[in-house]
């Protein structure tokens, strides 16, 4: 099983819809939980973090976490098409370990 | 603003070569990392450290190692390079345990 799994997708949604993006994890002593956007030839930025269950909100992004199903998502309100792009979820390990899931590629069309 | 710095943007290197893939960081993280970005298998931890001479490996170290002789300096290095090293090459810093990670931009490695 891989340590941070997502599906490669893509996923496509037209623009002003909601996308959900869904991350699961095999370390149950993770705690910190990241979700990073990266465009085609750029470096990942990160556009969120969370670390306790629930949900966490910045503007038109919201982040979940459930810390007993091992899930974390994005939701991303109102998409545009500058959000197409690949997002990527990454957890704190032991140790300081960072790891990132393989990336969802999310396209917005007009 | 962080800025992560990596050496070279693109590299071409012959079989059999050591490679020395060279990362900086000016906002005094304690952590860093190097990873390897392939199409379809995501960004893969090769080794991070998290203080001055100390590393860990990651989940693919074969055939590269690492050298953190300054906190700022985190360098990654191919003891003889092989076309399967052929890459994206990410580097990233933090500030410790938990916090957001920030990355270089990038180097393309390609080993002929």
């Amino acid at each position: 099983q891989k340590e941070v799994e997502q599906n490669s997708g893509p996923l496509s949604v037209p623009e002003g819809a909601i996308a959900s993006l869904n991350c699961t994890y095999s370390d149950r002593g993770s705690q910190s939980f990241f979700w990073y956007r990266q465009y085609s030839g750029k470096s990942p930025e990160l556009i969120m973090f969370i670390y306790s269950n629930g949900d966490k909100e910045d503007g038109r992004f919201t982040a979940q976490l459930n810390k007993a199903s091992q899930y974390v998502s994005l939701l991303i309100r109102d998409s545009q098409p500058s959000d197409s792009a690949t997002y990527l979820c990454a957890v704190n390990e032991w140790a300081d370990k960072l790891i990132f899931g393989t990336g969802t590629r999310l396209q917005v069309f007009p | 603003d962080v800025k992560v710095t990596q050496s070279s943007r693109y590299l071409v290197k012959r079989t059999g070569e050591k490679v020395f893939l060279e990362c900086v960081q000016d906002m005094d993280h304690e952590n860093m990392f190097w990873y390897r970005q392939d199409p379809g298998l995501g960004l893969r931890l090769i080794y991070f450290s998290y203080d001055v001479k100390m590393k860990e490996k990651g989940d693919i170290p074969e055939g590269y190692s690492v050298s953190r002789e300054k906190k700022e300096r985190f360098s990654l290095i191919l003891e003889s390079a092989s076309t399967n090293q052929t890459s994206m090459y990410l580097c990233a810093s933090s500030r410790d345990t938990g916090t957001e990670a920030f990355f270089g931009q990038g180097t393309r490695l390609t080993v002929v």
